[in-house]
């Protein structure tokens, strides 16, 4: 069964410190991964998205890991902002249908505190 | 930002009233996409459109109907709306091109929060 679990299901930390963020995955045939945010009450908004042959890909602050063997992939957020409280949501596209399936983790729920 | 409009954003409605949610876009994708979502939980797809005149149910059984008159506009309705129907439901769209590929990066609205009573 394709899944995408990802841990811990929230989190708190200090404004200016960093956090990683870890997705673990079951989908096959991958295509790629993608990391969403989705602010309180909003739709998610894409941070990255790879593919099988990338293992690294940074946005701003937010750097985003993939290890396609292990079926991993982390989103590391560094010296983190009040903005940055909301829900990271990991999701994995297969190359099943011409849909482009995605599943969707149930997301980590950051929180920062100034 | 992307240009995907949702509304309402907020809708609070008696049991047994017929609803129509609506989702506009401006990027002329050919895929859109109902997703609802409950909070805490992952999103679950409803509807499917690979483009005007299409229209599929997703993944997870759902009592309401789209329909795909216009590229632009992707409206769900419930027929007669029920408290198991209060969620949060999200519309997205993305090009079209290859499955999972580069292009079918989703670009969602703000989504409608529905309360049935």
């Amino acid at each position: 069964k394709n899944q995408v679990e990802q841990s811990p299901q929230s989190l708190i930390i200090l404004e200016g410190k960093n956090c990683t963020l870890q997705c673990n995955y079951t989908v096959s045939p991958f295509s790629n991964l993608r990391w969403y945010k989705q602010d309180t009450g909003r739709g998610p908004v894409s941070l990255t998205i790879m593919t099988f042959s990338e293992n690294t890909k940074s946005n701003g602050r937010y750097t985003a890991t993939l290890d396609a063997d292990t079926k991993q992939s982390s989103l590391h957020i560094t010296a983190s902002q009040l903005s940055d409280s909301a829900s990271y949501i990991c999701v994995v596209s297969d190359r099943g249908s011409t849909l482009g399936r995605l599943y969707f983790g149930r997301g980590t729920q950051l929180t920062v505190w100034p | 930002e992307a240009d995907i409009y949702q509304t309402p954003r907020y809708l609070v409605i008696g049991t047994g009233k017929k609803i129509t949610l609506e989702c506009s876009q401006t990027m002329g994708h050919d895929k859109m996409y109902w997703y609802q979502q409950d909070p805490g939980m992952e999103l679950h797809l409803i509807h499917y459109s690979y483009g005007v005149n299409s229209t599929e149910k997703g993944d997870l059984s759902s009592e309401s109907t789209v329909s795909r008159i216009r590229t632009e506009h992707f409206p769900l309705t419930l027929e007669s709306a029920r408290p198991s129907h209060t969620s949060q439901y999200l519309c997205a769209s993305s090009e079209g091109g290859l499955a999972g590929g580069l292009k079918n990066i989703q670009y969602f609205g703000a989504g409608t929060r529905l309360s049935v009573l």
